[in-house]
């Protein structure tokens, strides 16, 4: 079982826009500014999109956004692409002894 | 551009050792905490261990501490895991990641991954 919960799927059409959530708890979500977010296609290896919560690395695009609300963060995706379809998993810095970062299980979105 | 290739996986019989590799490129090796983290098949990413910039300080999930060595030789900018006491559970793709910073404690994530490395644990 993931320290970090996410919706297994979530499934949207072209051009809408979607959310995943990644609930935790006061030991890594909701007690640092630490929460990234990592697209993973099939067979490939993860890349960041979102960092510190809210920030985007250069080059990805601004249709991908982050947020957070005491334990829960978020990550939206607006204007959906059929590149977008790809496994999105959380991860948090934690302050328990170990591991040091925890992560969601996984949220498939599936663009329609 | 920063580049990280893992090598080393492989079919291994459980109790038995591996060692996996990661060259790293494009970046100033020295400057960066290092980890593994590995993804079983068909299953979410989960953090294995990490290594501070100059290798002096190490850490291990529970689930792996006592069976598995992490360093590094920045000399020839390479990570190391060397893996004993295999079990089943071990199976999985193996995927070295770069950190920001070199420090590890409060340190917001992984900016870079590399392709990964799939080891087997099977009789």
């Amino acid at each position: 079982q993931s320290a970090l919960t996410q919706p297994a799927s979530v499934s949207g059409s072209p051009g809408q826009s979607i959310t995943i959530s990644c609930n935790g708890t006061s030991s890594d979500v909701g007690g640092y500014n630490y929460v990234s977010w990592y697209q993973q296609h099939p067979g490939k290896a993860p890349k960041v999109m979102i960092y510190d919560v809210s920030n985007r690395p250069s080059g990805v695009s601004n249709r991908f956004s982050g947020s957070k609300s005491g334990n829960t963060a978020s990550l939206t995706i607006t204007g959906l692409q059929a590149e977008d379809e790809a496994d999105y998993y959380c991860s948090s810095y934690t302050s328990s002894t170990h591991p040091f970062w925890v992560f969601g299980g996984g949220t498939k979105l599936t663009v329609l | 551009e920063v580049q990280l290739l893992e090598s080393g996986g492989g079919l291994e019989q459980p109790g038995g050792s591996l060692r996996l590799s990661c060259a790293a490129s494009g970046l100033t090796f020295s400057s960066y905490a290092m980890s593994w983290v590995r993804q079983a098949p068909g299953k979410g990413l989960e953090w294995v261990s990490a290594i501070n910039g100059n290798g002096g300080s190490t850490y291990y999930s529970d689930s792996v501490k006592g069976r598995f060595i992490i360093s590094r030789d920045n000399s020839k900018n390479t990570l190391y895991l060397q893996m004993n006491r295999l079990r089943a559970e071990d199976t999985a793709v193996y995927y070295c990641a770069k950190h920001y910073g070199d420090f590890v404690h409060y340190n917001p994530g992984f900016d870079y991954w590399g392709q990964g490395t799939l080891v087997t644990v099977s009789s």
